[in-house]
């Protein structure tokens, strides 16, 4: 079954501080990726996605993601955070031409100290 | 995009008792999902939701246990029946957004069993 790993749970960084949150999935196929957020109080949105072309992927406020096949990686990545980042972020895979439910990750909560 | 209304945000219910939380989503779509979101773990597909047919479970859910309404193409309810206190979680309902793995969810109803 397909699975989505995301190996920091809490993070905890200071504005300015640069991010990269890891995520792996499991499937030999071709797949589609998503960040999806979750701002305190707020539902879940998604900051950007990856179907395919260019693996480096821009999505709001700055976030990039980089596609890597050959680790089965997507990490999220912003070069200076703002304390208006706090959030829950997880990442999300479905196989392509699937059924359009993605699968996933148990989430990252990250907390950004101004 | 689509904005999605769930009832009750929060409740507290006793050990035994059932609850049925409802989606109103302000346009028609084919499809509705019904997630799970326990402490510290990953969201968790329950069930797709079909309007004029039975919801579709995935593995480890029964319609017993969650049975799912979907009278019209805006509307679906979820029962959480006969509840433990294993049952408290954050019970999301999401639509897609017609690209795959583009999901719209809304805010959540978070469930305490006592």
């Amino acid at each position: 079954a397909q699975s989505v790993s995301q190996h920091n749970h809490h993070v905890i960084l200071s504005e300015a501080a640069s991010l990269e949150l890891g995520c792996n999935y499991s499937y030999g196929g071709t797949v589609n990726l998503f960040w999806y957020v979750q701002y305190p109080g707020q539902h879940l949105q998604l900051l950007l996605k990856y179907f395919s072309g260019d693996p480096l992927v821009k999505g709001i406020k700055g976030f990039e993601a980089e596609f890597i096949k050959s680790k089965f990686s997507f990490n999220l990545r912003k070069p200076s955070v703002q304390w208006s980042d706090t959030a829950e972020y997880f990442c999300a895979a479905e196989p392509s031409g699937g059924s359009y439910i993605p699968t996933f990750g148990r989430g990252t909560s990250l907390i950004v100290h101004p | 995009s689509a904005v999605i209304s769930q009832k009750p945000s929060r409740d507290i219910c006793q050990r035994g008792t059932s609850l049925t939380i409802q989606c109103q989503v302000d346009s028609q779509v084919t499809m509705m999902f019904w997630y799970r979101q326990q402490p510290g773990q990953s969201l968790t597909l329950i069930a797709t939701a079909n309007q004029g047919s039975e919801a579709t479970y995935e593995s480890g859910f029964v319609i017993d246990k969650f049975p799912i309404s979907r009278p019209n193409l805006t509307f679906s309810t979820l029962t959480v029946s006969n509840m433990s206190p294993e049952d408290s979680s954050i019970y999301l309902c999401s639509v897609g957004g017609g690209r795959a793995g583009e999901l719209f969810f809304g805010e959540g109803s978070r469930l305490t069993v006592l």
